[in-house]
């Protein structure tokens, strides 16, 4: 069975202070490792999609890094509307299915 | 490009009636449209996958006959939760899969707020 393993389960940071949220995921042949961020009340909104180990991907203050056992969303002088809960799914070969971590909850502190 | 959309964001109803819910993708047209419930603090969880003009597919334990799923369209599918009782209040979201797409993203919509008196 596919699992997803999200640490911390919350994070506060002051603004500007950098820090790395943690996916350690168990899959039988990985198709894809996704990122989400959400907000309260909303659905998910799509960051990165990561497919082998080595593969990076950056969008503005945030860079996803991929190995063949975990993913880090690192967050580079993070500012108050980077505040959300930030998810990561991954994806079998061979099916469609996501399967979800719990999430980190991610607080910036002006 | 990319959005989903759900109707509607939140209902109220009463025990024993029944409730549909509409997910549309407005700018792409989606192969594979999924169903997720969310409960407060814990993560998504998947209830079943529906593909345009077939019967969908349920996760286990989900039960098939109370949450009907419709995929008419390459763009719509609707989720009715049929004699809601308050243990199906939830928060309802539903994501596509682009028919265009090589890669494998899911795009969200924004959810619906289900609250069963």
């Amino acid at each position: 069975e596919d699992q997803v393993t999200q640490s911390p389960e919350a994070l506060r940071l002051q603004e500007g202070e950098s820090s790395s949220l943690n996916c350690s995921y168990t899959v039988s042949g990985l198709r894809g490792l996704f990122w989400y961020r959400q907000d309260p009340g909303k659905g998910p909104e799509f960051l990165f999609t990561l497919y082998s180990a080595g593969e990076e991907k950056e969008k503005e203050r945030l860079k996803a890094t991929l190995t063949k056992k975990e993913s880090f969303l690192h967050i580079t002088a993070p500012k108050p509307e980077d505040s959300a809960t930030y998810l990561c799914a991954v994806q079998a070969r061979g099916n469609e299915k996501l399967t979800f971590g719990t999430g980190t909850r991610l607080t910036i502190i002006p | 490009g990319a959005v989903v959309s759900q109707h509607p964001s939140r209902v109220i109803c009463k025990s024993g009636t029944s409730v549909k819910i509409e997910c549309r993708s407005l700018d792409f047209q989606a192969t594979t449209m999924f169903w997720y419930r969310q409960f407060p603090k814990q993560s998504l969880m998947l209830m079943a996958t529906s593909n345009e003009g077939s019967k969908a597919t349920y996760e286990q334990g989900v039960e098939k006959d109370k949450f009907l799923i419709n995929h008419a369209s390459l763009t719509l599918s609707t989720l009715t939760v049929t004699s809601a009782h308050p243990e199906d209040s939830s928060f309802y979201i539903c994501s596509a899969r682009a028919a265009f797409s090589s890669y494998n993203e899911q795009f969200f919509g924004p959810g619906t707020r289900l609250t069963v008196l």
